[in-house]
């Protein structure tokens, strides 16, 4: 069966700091990949998502995440911290028609 | 206007009761589906309704029921609240499966007590 592992619960950065998000997906099959983020009392919202060719992929507010197939890894980064990057984000991965399959979720602290 | 709502968006409620969650999408999509997340287990699929005629199951659609009133609208049904479904409830609509995005509506907050 797939699943998604999301390593970390909580990740505390500095602003302006680099932001690291880890996410691995156990599949025999490439997967479409998914990165969403959920404000404080807010729905997800889609920040990127990585379906077929560049493996480096850009989403909003100036995240980023690679797909690495032999390492079946589809990690987050961002730069730099900024205060308003404070949210839970899930990665995602979906390998048919219509099952999202989403990880535990990693809360994003960011310290003045 | 938001293209997914959701109501109500809070409901205290006591075991035993019945409770309706309905959604609603103005992005004309045709597949629709309800999830639930829980502190530390992410989003977990309920139902789900690729048209109105085709509702299927997810991976945890026990003690729930759905209903696909129109293409715009899909409603959640717990028959007979019990206090472990208490969670957050999540609508979200998309145009097709794969890679297409999913879109979801600003959540229910649902307490049994």
């Amino acid at each position: 069966a797939q699943s998604v592992t999301q390593l970390g619960s909580h990740v505390s950065v500095s602003e302006g700091a680099l932001v690291l998000l880890r996410c691995n997906y156990s599949s025999s099959v490439p997967p479409y990949l998914f990165w969403y983020v959920q404000y404080p009392n807010q729905g997800l919202q889609l920040l990127l998502k990585y379906t077929t060719g560049a493996t480096l992929v850009k989403g909003i507010n100036g995240f980023e995440a690679e797909f690495k197939k032999s390492e079946t890894s589809f990690h987050l980064t961002k730069p730099s911290a900024h205060m308003s990057d404070a949210a839970e984000y899930f990665c995602a991965v979906t390998f048919n028609d219509y099952k999202l399959s989403f990880g535990a979720g990693t809360t994003v602290t960011v310290r003045a | 206007d938001a293209d997914v709502t959701q109501t109500p968006r809070n409901r205290i409620t006591k075991t035993g009761k019945r409770i309706m969650l309905e959604c609603s999408q103005t992005k004309g999509h045709d597949r629709m589906y309800w999830y639930r997340q829980d502190p530390g287990l992410g989003l977990r699929l309920i139902y789900y309704s690729f048209d109105v005629k085709d509702i299927n199951k997810g991976e945890i659609s026990d003690g729930y029921s759905v209903s696909r009133q129109a293409q715009a609208k899909f409603s959640l049904s717990l028959e007979s609240a019990i206090p472990n479904q208490t969670a957050l409830y999540f609508c979200a609509t998309s145009n097709s499966g794969g890679a297409d995005t999913q879109y979801f509506g600003p959540g229910t907050r649902l307490t049994v007590l």
